[in-house]
């Protein structure tokens, strides 16, 4: 399965402030994924980051808010702009491997205060 | 649309003792059914996935998961709890597109 790291591994942010999360994998992979983890609660999807093209956002998540970058096929950036408390969550990317099956990063766990 | 129910968000079983983890799910399509482990400051590791084929599907650590499809259900077991166990559980479903719907996770502690 692929190696996947994400930088920086945990942050303490300022509100009003934005982070940059950077996601490597060892392999060429078509989509890649980030998640969003809130403190005591599951996974949901933020958006799919195709090399090439537009992100796809789900429904409450917009680019303005979690701008993402995907130049080639083997990393991605997830932006949190301009954060507040309510953006203290684990961010995680994957990616999908084989035949839907998704693997994923270690996650940066992001406090904003 | 697909959806996952993970009954109990804590489960508390003693060293040894069998681990039962329950998902049920929702599904329009014939789904694709997982279940994740995330370990503390940790991401998500693959424990067994269910596609197609036999119904009982075995995993990592000794973990197997069956797929029932009259009950709409994917429940996970381990025969004997081991301390290194003790970490969050995660049941998730897809369809035969890319998009994951993961249930709200179960917390497993091992009691010594």
């Amino acid at each position: 399965s692929a190696v996947i790291s994400q930088k920086p591994s945990r942050d303490i942010c300022q509100r009003g402030t934005s982070l940059t999360i950077q996601c490597q994998v060892d392999s060429q992979v078509t989509m890649m994924f980030w998640y969003r983890q809130q403190p005591g609660q599951s996974l949901t999807l933020i958006a799919t980051a195709n090399q090439g093209s537009e992100a796809t956002y789900e429904s409450g998540f917009v680019i303005d808010k979690f701008p993402i970058s995907r130049p080639n096929l083997t990393f991605s950036t997830l932006t949190v702009s301009n954060m507040s408390p309510e953006d203290s969550s684990i961010y995680l990317c994957s990616v999908e491997e084989g035949y839907n099956e998704q693997f994923f990063g270690p996650g940066t766990r992001l406090t904003v205060l | 649309a697909q959806s996952v129910t993970q009954l109990g968000s804590h489960v508390s079983v003693s060293e040894g003792a069998l681990v039962l983890l329950r998902c049920n799910y929702s599904s329009s399509v014939p789904p694709y059914l997982f279940w994740y482990v995330q370990y503390p400051n940790q991401g998500l590791q693959l424990l067994l996935k269910y596609t197609t084929g036999a119904t009982l599907v075995k995993g990592i650590n000794g973990f197997e998961a069956e797929f029932k499809k009259s009950e709409t259900s994917f429940h996970l077991t381990k025969p004997s709890a081991h301390m290194s166990d003790a970490a969050e559980y995660f049941c998730a479903v897809s369809d035969s597109g890319n998009q994951f719907y993961f249930g709200t996770g179960t917390s497993l502690t091992v009691i010594p």
